[in-house]
C-alpha cells in the first residue's frame, strides 16, 4: 500500500472546521483514501473513505485533489471531543482488507 | 452499523499467566478478522490475520506460538497470549469488515489493554 504522511499535530479552535492534510504521491489507481481516528484508549474509529471524487457524510468531508496526490479531511465544527489521533491510509482494494496505520494527526481542539 | 465488540477490555495477571482476548462481530459475518497491537504513543501495527476455518496469517516478527489464535466461527475470533510477559503488555485491538465488497471498511473493537506484572 502506498505510505502517507500527516503533521504529526495540529490545533484548531473549538467550532471552527478542522482541515486535516494527508501525502499520499504514490497512490495507484486502485487505492481508496481512508480516514479513521482514535480518541484516547478506544479502538480506530472510521470517518469516511473515496477514491476520486470527494465524499462528505454526517462525520467529515474528504477532499482529493485532481491528481489524487493528496487529500484533506475536514471536519466543519470541531468540537472537543473531535480531539484524537486521526489517521490517513491508502489502501489496495485488491490486497485484502488490512489496514497500514502511519503515524497520524494528534488533533487538538481547544476551547 | 457495524459492531465490533472486544472481551474484556481490560486484563491485569501475573507474569506466566495465559490470556484469552474475544473479538465478535455482532451484527454481521466475518470471514477475515485482523489483530493489532499498540504500545504506549505509538501506531496500531498489525499482528496477524484470523481466517474463519483456517490457520491464521501472523506478521513478521510475530511469534504464532505464543499469539495463538482461533476463529471457529464467522463471528468470533480469540487471541490467546500463552505464557504473557512483562513486555507483553500492551493495547490489543481487533477488526473486522462487514460484506464482500472490497472497499467496505474495517471496524474496529474498542481494545483490551493487557497489564502483565
Amino acid at each position: 500500500d502506498a505510505k502517507t504522511t500527516q503533521p504529526p499535530s495540529m490545533d484548531c479552535a473549538e467550532g471552527r472546521a478542522a482541515n486535516l492534510p494527508c501525502n499520499h504521491s504514490t497512490i495507484s489507481g486502485n487505492e481508496y483514501v481512508y480516514w479513521y481516528r482514535q480518541i484516547h484508549s478506544q479502538g480506530p474509529q472510521y470517518i469516511i473513505h473515496g477514491l476520486k471524487n470527494n465524499e462528505t457524510n454526517e462525520m467529515a468531508s474528504l477532499i482529493i485533489t485532481e491528481d489524487r496526490k493528496s487529500s484533506t479531511l475536514i471536519l466543519p465544527h470541531a468540537t472537543l471531543r473531535d480531539t484524537a489521533v486521526y489517521y490517513c491510509i491508502v489502501r489496495d482494494y485488491n490486497a485484502g482488507n488490512m489496514l497500514t496505520f502511519g503515524g497520524g494527526t494528534r488533533l487538538m481542539v481547544k476551547p | 452499523g457495524a459492531v465490533v465488540s472486544q472481551h474484556p477490555s481490560r486484563v491485569i495477571c501475573k507474569s506466566g499467566t495465559s490470556v484469552k482476548i474475544e473479538c465478535r462481530s455482532l451484527d454481521f459475518q466475518a470471514t477475515t478478522m485482523f489483530w493489532y497491537r499498540q504500545f504506549p504513543k505509538q501506531s496500531l501495527m498489525l499482528m496477524a490475520t484470523s481466517n474463519e476455518g483456517s490457520k491464521a496469517t501472523y506478521e513478521q516478527g510475530v511469534e504464532k506460538d505464543k499469539f495463538l489464535i482461533n476463529h471457529a466461527s464467522l463471528t468470533l475470533s480469540t487471541l490467546t497470549v500463552t505464557s504473557a510477559h512483562p513486555e507483553d503488555s500492551s493495547f490489543y485491538i481487533c477488526s473486522a469488515t462487514p460484506g464482500q465488497l472490497v472497499n467496505q471498511p474495517q471496524h474496529f473493537g474498542d481494545g483490551t489493554r493487557l497489564s502483565i506484572l
